[in-house]
């Protein structure tokens, strides 16, 4: 079956600009989860989704980062007035919340590697 | 403040060997750790994970090790395999129903044929 995808898979950009990065989840999962992942660092978490709802913003560094799941699936990843400082790759995960079995796995998609020039 | 922490950025073993991989956490609400795999210009991917009610899950050649006194959780790898090179992420969550994961930064680890 379809994993989690993301597009695009590289996005450069200029200091300033606004960008949008999108994510599919793996059908009927209801959890989704942004993460940021620096160079030589793990995968921070940035909000995540329950449905179409923000459940949990609080990792999103400032208010020039938001996020919208407006129909429970496909989720954006918005980032207005872009700093060299947000280069990265921005990762998304989806989890789902039914059945027992390994219900805290959450699948990763291949990420968003973001330039900021 | 590094609530995960790994403590090691590379681990070179030799193929056949055992490979250990430890981690250290802080945050005493974590209940559900993690381990996840990544190859270059992939995402993360789930290998195991253990409950904070156990000291011990097995799955083929990987076990992972909890000791929550201690507050330290290992990978082991036996035997450990060429294709086993990747960067390997521990990671934790807290309880509730978010279960948003707090990472180490990772450890590269090599298997040399």
């Amino acid at each position: 079956g379809a994993g989690v995808s993301q597009t695009p898979s590289n996005k450069v950009t200029e200091k300033g600009k606004y960008v949008e990065l999108r994510c599919d989840p793996i059908s009927g999962h209801t959890a989704l989860y942004w993460y940021r992942q620096s160079l030589g660092q793990g995968p921070e978490f940035l909000i995540y989704f329950q449905g179409t709802g923000a459940a949990d913003d609080s990792g999103l560094p400032n208010d020039r980062f938001f996020a919208v799941r407006p129909e429970g699936s496909v989720s954006t990843l918005k980032i207005q007035r872009t700093e060299r400082g947000d280069s990265a790759v921005y990762l998304c995960a989806s989890r789902s919340q039914s059945g027992a079995r390994r219900f805290n796995e959450q699948f990763f998609g291949p990420g968003t590697r973001l330039t900021v020039l | 403040d590094q609530q995960v922490k790994q403590n090691s950025p590379s681990l070179s073993v030799q193929e056949g060997r055992i490979s250990i991989l430890n981690c250290d956490y802080t945050n005493s609400m974590f209940d559900y750790f993690l381990w996840y795999k990544k190859y270059p210009a992939e995402g993360p991917t789930f290998l195991i994970s253990i409950s904070s009610i156990k000291d011990k899950n097995e799955d083929g050649r990987f076990t992972v090790f909890l000791n929550k006194s201690a507050k330290h959780l290992s990978l082991h790898i036996v035997p450990s395999q060429p294709g086993d090179s990747a960067v390997y992420f521990c990671a934790a969550s807290p309880s509730g129903s978010a279960r948003q994961l707090t990472f180490g930064s990772g450890t590269q680890l090599t298997v040399l044929p």
